[in-house]
């Protein structure tokens, strides 16, 4: 069945340094790939989205390119800041924004 | 923006108890609702997907009978644990959508704690 294998975390990190949260994905068929951010206190909320190879999802200065030769949907950031503090979850879907299988998420803390 | 509210936010109970979980679309109306399950480190596992006016449909492995779900309204969801036992324990997610077509909009969980 499909499924999504995401990097284990805690990533710990400074203040402007670069970001990258693995994630790969088993499916079969073309699903759809999201990253969903999870802020302290707070539910899930979309981050970005791509729909077929080699879309580029990016959203408040995070980037994701769909890879189907790598079967992977890594997150990046140039520079991250202390308020992007939150866990990221890897997700697909072979139904539009329906039957999201997630990945166990990734946390981030981000210090001064 | 689309605003899912979901109640209680903890709650702690004695085995043997029912327990209900509520979701509401506060400013749009969700056809459809999502209730996920989460234990520590692990995924967001999917259990239902409820539609207003009929049965959810439940994921494998996830017991109809011990999660009861309920969608009256076009902005309430609920899921009712029976029977609750500490195997129960976990958080509850849940998330509703207007359309196939808009992302699902997410609750900020329920910790159910059995004792």
């Amino acid at each position: 069945g499909n499924s999504v294998t995401q990097m284990e975390g805690p990533v710990t990190l400074s203040e402007e340094a670069f970001l990258t949260i693995n994630c790969t994905y088993t499916a079969t068929g073309y699903p759809s790939l999201f990253w969903y951010v999870q802020y302290p206190g707070e539910g899930l909320q979309l981050l970005l989205k791509a729909t077929k190879a080699d879309d580029k999802g990016s959203n408040k200065g995070f980037e994701a390119t769909y890879r189907k030769e790598t079967t992977s949907f890594h997150l990046e950031k140039g520079s991250v800041q202390v308020s992007d503090s939150a866990v990221y979850f890897c997700a697909l879907s072979d139904h539009g924004y329906n039957k999201l299988i997630f990945g166990a998420g990734t946390r981030l803390a981000v210090h001064p | 923006g689309a605003v899912v509210s979901q109640h209680p936010s903890w709650v702690i109970c004695k085995s043997g108890t029912s327990v209900k979980i509520e979701c509401r679309s506060l400013d749009f109306q969700a056809t459809t609702m999502f209730w996920y399950r989460q234990f520590p480190k692990q995924s967001l596992m999917l259990m239902a997907t409820s539609n207003e006016g009929s049965k959810a449909t439940y994921e494998q492995g996830v017991e109809k009978d011990k999660f009861l779900i309920n969608h009256a309204s076009l902005t309430l969801s609920t899921l009712t644990v029976t029977s609750a036992h500490p195997e129960d324990s976990s958080f509850y997610i849940c998330s509703a959508t207007g359309t196939d077509d808009q992302p699902q909009h997410f609750g900020d969980g329920t910790r159910l704690s059995i004792l």
